[in-house]
């Protein structure tokens, strides 16, 4: 399984942007970075995904490194509800041919008010 | 839209005795997963199912887990005879298989069933 590397934990106050790094040194052409996260008592739940350029959506922003090789996740404006679990993923596909989500550890984010 | 909807929510048994958590996906879903989260850990695929059939249960210890998906919609995962490390949180997903080359097969999970196996 392709492999990420994330922080174990990181904090940041409220309203400030967060950037969240992750480490995908083995990523190949055809993996999708995914990013979920899972608030407590929740399951995940998806927030954004990208191939090789950058993308934006309303709950986030992701930029890719031009060799792929790292992405960060950033929260433009932090709020008290977006403390939680975050997940990067790389989507494979497995040797039986599906599509394959392998989470991690991912990276607890703490807001202080 | 109605979510994916997972039950029960709670479940203590003693080891050696059996389990089944049931999960209703999104209308229209084809794909359905189940993940096993052991407190501190992330997610873990057990079983992948594609309509009906299976596609990915390289995970899953058949020796005491078993899964179905019938009529391609709702699905039951059994756990007969439970182990003390069988205590963690079930978690059910869905999603619209958008093919392979799509990269935007966006899974949506319920709120997982926690087990306690005393």
């Amino acid at each position: 399984d392709a492999k990420t590397t994330q922080p174990n934990s990181m904090e940041s106050n409220e309203e400030e942007p967060v950037h969240l790094p992750c480490n995908h040194s083995t990523i190949s052409g055809t993996d999708y970075i995914h990013w979920y996260r899972q608030l407590p008592s929740q399951g995940p739940e998806y927030v954004i995904h990208g191939l090789t350029s950058n993308v934006n959506n309303r709950m986030a922003s992701l930029a890719i490194a031009e060799d792929r090789k790292s992405s960060t996740l950033i929260l433009h404006r932090a709020t008290l509800r977006d403390a939680a679990v975050y997940y990067c993923i790389l989507r494979e596909i497995s040797n039986f041919g599906n599509e394959k989500l392998t989470f991690g550890t991912g990276t607890r984010l703490t807001i202080i008010p | 839209e109605a979510g994916v909807a997972q039950s029960p929510r709670y479940k203590i048994i003693e080891k050696r005795q059996s389990v089944a958590f049931w999960c209703n996906p999104i209308s229209g879903h084809a794909t359905l997963y189940w993940y096993q989260q052991i407190l501190g850990q992330g997610p873990k695929l057990l079983i992948q199912f594609q309509n009906n059939g299976v596609v990915d249960d390289s995970q899953l210890p058949k020796d005491r887990f078993s899964a179905e998906r019938l009529k391609g919609v709702d699905s039951t995962l059994k756990i007969q005879p439970a182990k003390l490390e069988d205590s963690a949180v079930y978690l059910c997903a869905s999603s619209l298989f958008a093919g392979l080359s799509s990269g935007a097969n966006v899974l949506t999970f319920g709120a997982g069933s926690r087990l306690t196996v005393l």
